[in-house]
């Protein structure tokens, strides 16, 4: 079975300051590996993937991941962040079988 | 485009009332459909998911039951509400991309 750890519920940092949260996976298969972004109240929404190719993927406002297949990790970076990133980010892994595994999810809270 | 529809978006129900809670997908035909269920830093929990008509598998043992009577439309009930089942519901699709889901803005359930 697949599983999903995120080490950190919440990771306070300074608004421009960069910021990395981390994201670990555990599968015997190989895997599709995502990052959500929940702000308050609303659902969830894609931020990047990695399915195949390059394992450095980024998404358009600026975050990126890299996937470390030794390390079986998926970290979440940006090299310097704003208020407006403050929200809930969860990784998900899939495997092909219709379903993804969701880790417990890291708050990032930014403040000026 | 594709857009995704849940409703109601916020409910407060009494203890041991009915629920149905219903989502709706526009712009695709045979998506896989999903209901999550996202209680207070829990992260998400996978409850049903079907890939077409009359399809549905539970990941869960509850009192929750889920139906898709159309294509487009997936629907969460229950004929006795507990406690426990107040939280963030959160309905998503997906449909060609390996399992990038796509979720709706969610219904916040409070049972009293």
């Amino acid at each position: 079975a697949q599983s999903v750890t995120q080490l950190d519920s919440q990771v306070p940092v300074f608004e421009e300051a960069p910021v990395e949260l981390r994201c670990n996976y555990s599968s015997s298969v190989s895997v599709y590996l995502f990052w959500y972004v929940q702000y308050p109240n609303q659902g969830l929404q894609l931020l990047l993937k990695y399915l195949s190719g390059s394992t450095l993927v980024k998404s358009i406002n600026g975050f990126e991941a890299e996937f470390n297949k030794s390390q079986t990790s998926f970290h979440l970076r940006k090299p310097s962040v704003h208020i407006s990133d403050t929200a809930e980010y969860f990784c998900a892994v899939g495997t092909g079988f219709q379903k993804l595994v969701f880790g417990t999810g890291t708050r990032l809270l930014v403040s000026p | 485009s594709q857009t995704i529809h849940q409703w109601p978006a916020t409910l407060v129900q009494p203890v041991g009332s009915p629920l149905s809670l219903e989502c709706t997908v526009e712009g695709t035909s045979n998506p896989n459909l999903y209901w999550y269920r996202q209680a207070a830093g829990r992260g998400l929990q996978l409850l049903f998911y079907s890939v077409g008509i009359g399809q549905i598998s539970s990941e869960v043992p509850q009192n929750l039951s889920a139906s898709r009577p159309q294509d487009r439309q997936f629907i969460l009930s229950s004929k006795k509400l507990l406690l426990s089942d107040s939280g963030f519901y959160l309905c998503a699709w997906t449909s060609g991309s390996p399992e990038t889901q796509y979720f709706g803005p969610g219904t916040r359930l409070l049972v009293l």
